[in-house]
């Protein structure tokens, strides 16, 4: 069985400063991670993807998630937070081909601060 | 150029109603997917189709009845509408089922109200 956990329903930021959500999974095999943002009113949009060929992963719009085998996890961060940033961010973990469930985390909200 | 399309974007009914949701993929993709987001944002699967046949059947009640009549296209319909039955649905594709081209493609939701 596979599951993640994000740590921190609500995240808030000021606007310029280090944006870091966490995430951590439960895998019994080799996992593929994934980052989504949800925008208000739309629908999930992905940020970036670890499929096991470097675990520094770059995404859209300045993000980057390291994928850290020793500590079951796969934080999301951003430099410097823009106010466009402001989503709600989801981490999710897939299998291996044939396993083709993806499962979400609860989310966390993250709010920029002016 | 919309990748992943569903209709309606909001639909609101009463309670006993059966509606239907459309969802269109243009990606090429052989595996599509149906789940429901409730209030506090959680999203969890209900069905998969790859090429046409059902392989994931979450515990959904049997008033939920996907059909894909073809690979671009997964309908979910709902018969005798509950009040619980509100929440946003979103549709979802991928080229393959898991894997490294697994990567899950969303639609822009269907916002369900059950009066």
């Amino acid at each position: 069985a596979q599951s993640v956990t994000q740590l921190g329903s609500h995240v808030s930021v000021s606007e310029g400063a280090l944006v870091l959500l966490r995430c951590n999974y439960s895998s019994s095999v080799p996992p593929y991670l994934f980052w989504y943002v949800q925008y208000p009113n739309q629908g999930l949009q992905l940020l970036l993807k670890y499929t096991s060929a470097a675990t520094l992963v770059k995404g859209i719009n300045g993000f980057e998630a390291e994928f850290k085998k020793s500590e079951t996890s796969f934080h999301l961060t951003k430099p410097s937070a823009h106010m466009s940033d402001a989503a709600e961010y989801f981490c999710a973990v897939g299998g291996d081909f044939g396993n083709e469930k993806l499962t979400f985390g609860t989310g966390t909200r993250l709010t920029i601060i002016p | 150029d919309t990748a992943v399309s569903q209709t309606p974007k909001y639909l609101v009914t009463q309670m006993g109603n059966d509606k239907s949701i459309k969802c269109e993929q243009n990606l090429g993709h052989d595996t599509m997917y149906w789940y429901k987001q409730d209030s506090k944002k959680f999203l969890k699967i209900m069905f998969s189709y790859n090429n046409k046949e059902l392989i994931i059947n979450e515990t959904v009640p049997n008033r939920f009845s996907p059909k894909s009549p073809d690979k671009a296209h997964l309908n979910l319909h709902i018969n005798s509408l509950e009040l619980g039955d509100s929440a946003v649905y979103f549709c979802a594709s991928s080229l393959l089922a898991g894997g490294s081209q697994g990567t899950q493609y969303f639609g822009p939701g269907t916002r369900l109200t059950v009066l």
